[in-house]
């Protein structure tokens, strides 16, 4: 199975700051997708962003946009202009496009400062 | 689009008893669900793979038995977790597969007492 990694437990920024997430995956594979889901306190799952391997243009979200360097397979997560509503636990998963099965970071909590 | 349900969103039951939880894709059709849980404050752990008319591949460590999957339409998976335990307490999360992506849903807290 792929491996995941999320290097920081705990992220805190102020409001209107940014703020950056890392994840970091091992594959051998060529062809695979990568997304960040967050996790607010209510539990729901919710897709943020999603990139496919094959492109070389890093996808954007409105305030949400990634960082992906295949080659040194590193895949982090930018929030700008942070909002209250960002506060959430933030899931990194990788899916191989040859099987539906996500594997998933540790996670990152996301603290807001007003 | 691309919205997932669970019912219920918690239960509580007695040990020994089976408890029933089902995950619906909403507005669209999902031929590949998947069951995960999660403990408080950890990350998502892949129980099964259900797929539409044929059995749930499960994954190392997961009793077949104990969790069963049954994915009869196009829409509906629901998973059973059969003679509860205590240590069977969790939050259990459905996602379908729609196109590229899972969509998740609410999850179920399940309280075995």
């Amino acid at each position: 199975a792929q491996t995941v990694t999320q290097s920081q437990p705990e992220m805190s920024v102020q409001e209107a700051e940014t703020v950056t997430l890392s994840c970091t995956y091992d594959t051998s594979e060529s062809d695979y997708y990568l997304f960040w889901y967050k996790q607010p306190p209510s539990r729901q799952m919710i897709l943020v962003i999603r990139q496919e391997a094959y492109k070389q243009q890093n996808a954007t979200e409105n305030r949400f946009s990634v960082n992906f360097q295949k080659a040194a397979k590193s895949f982090s997560l930018k929030i700008s202009d942070s909002q209250l509503g960002d506060a959430a636990m933030y899931f990194c998963a990788y899916r191989s496009a040859y099987d539906y099965k996500l594997s998933f970071g540790a996670g990152t909590t996301v603290t807001v400062r007003a | 689009g691309a919205v997932v349900s669970q019912h219920p969103s918690r239960v509580i039951c007695k040990s020994g008893t089976s408890v029933k939880i089902e995950c619906r894709s909403l507005d669209f059709q999902a031929t590949t669900m998947f069951w995960y849980r999660q403990f408080p404050k950890q990350s998502l752990m892949l129980m099964a793979t259900s797929n539409e008319g044929s059995k749930a591949t499960y994954e190392q460590g997961v009793e077949k038995d104990k969790f069963l999957i049954n994915h009869a339409s196009l829409t509906l998976s629901t998973l059973t977790v059969t003679s509860a335990h205590p240590e069977d307490s969790s939050f259990y999360i459905c996602s379908a597969k729609g196109g590229e992506t899972q969509y998740f849903g609410p999850g179920t807290r399940l309280l075995v007492l």
